[in-house]
């Protein structure tokens, strides 16, 4: 059974760089799949932020594509998110996710994480 | 971006009622639409895949329909265990996937 899970600080201070890698178990970073961020800020709902296939083709949401990274490890079969500049709308519950892929390009996320908490605080 | 609206933001309903959530597109989406539940604490949960295709394992109480820009969860009969919020998803645009803003379900 293929099992996601995210890990990194829980608290980062303004302006400096939140990161976080998501390990995969179970199951392999080469697949068709692709391996997304999304985050929920606190009462709020779910916005994505990228996606990265094991090939390091990357896809970003325009609204943090300046300030987004995401890489992958493909020895330690991980996707890392790295968001620089954070403040406190970076605050969030981020979740890592498999996209996978259906017939006619449909595709939606079929496993999650159970989510990390980040704080942006000084 | 593709704007997705939701309707209504909250609902109230008693077990055994039929629920029905409304998602609409800022543009046509065709059918790469996904409906996904999230239960407090937790991760959200795929329900509905392209529009109206059930996800192996969900009670088959929940159903999808639509195309272009209006789409519909139903749940036929609602159980205690359906308190959540459910959230649309598009997958139509290859810049980037937006979700609606979420209906929570409450039960009476």
């Amino acid at each position: 059974q293929v099992q996601l899970e995210e890990s990194g600080p829980g608290l980062v201070k303004p302006s400096e760089t939140l990161s976080l890698t998501c390990a995969i178990s179970g199951g392999s970073i080469f697949t068709t799949n692709w391996w997304s961020w999304i985050r929920q800020p606190p009462g709020k709902g779910l916005e994505w932020i990228g996606e990265i296939y094991h090939s390091e083709s990357t896809k970003y949401n325009p609204s943090l594509k300046s300030r987004v990274t995401l890489s992958v490890d493909k020895s330690r079969n991980q996707f890392s998110l790295k968001l620089i500049s954070v403040t406190a709308a970076d605050t969030a519950v981020y979740f890592c996710a498999r996209k996978r892929s259906g017939s006619y390009s449909y595709n939606w996320f079929d496993l999650w994480g159970q989510g990390t908490r980040v704080t942006v605080s000084s | 971006d593709i704007q997705m609206t939701q309707s209504p933001s909250s609902l109230s309903a008693s077990v055994g009622d039929r629920v029905t959530i409304t998602c609409r597109a800022s543009q046509s989406i065709n059918s790469y639409l996904n409906w996904y539940q999230q239960k407090p604490g937790k991760a959200p949960k795929i329900l509905i895949y392209a529009a109206s295709s059930l996800q192996s394992g969900v009670p088959s109480r929940f159903s999808g329909s639509g195309s272009g820009t209006d789409f519909t969860l139903t749940i036929s009969s609602l159980q205690p265990e359906d308190l959540a919020t459910y959230y649309c998803q598009q997958s139509s645009s290859t810049l980037a996937l937006t979700f609606g803003g979420g209906t929570k379900v409450e039960i009476k």
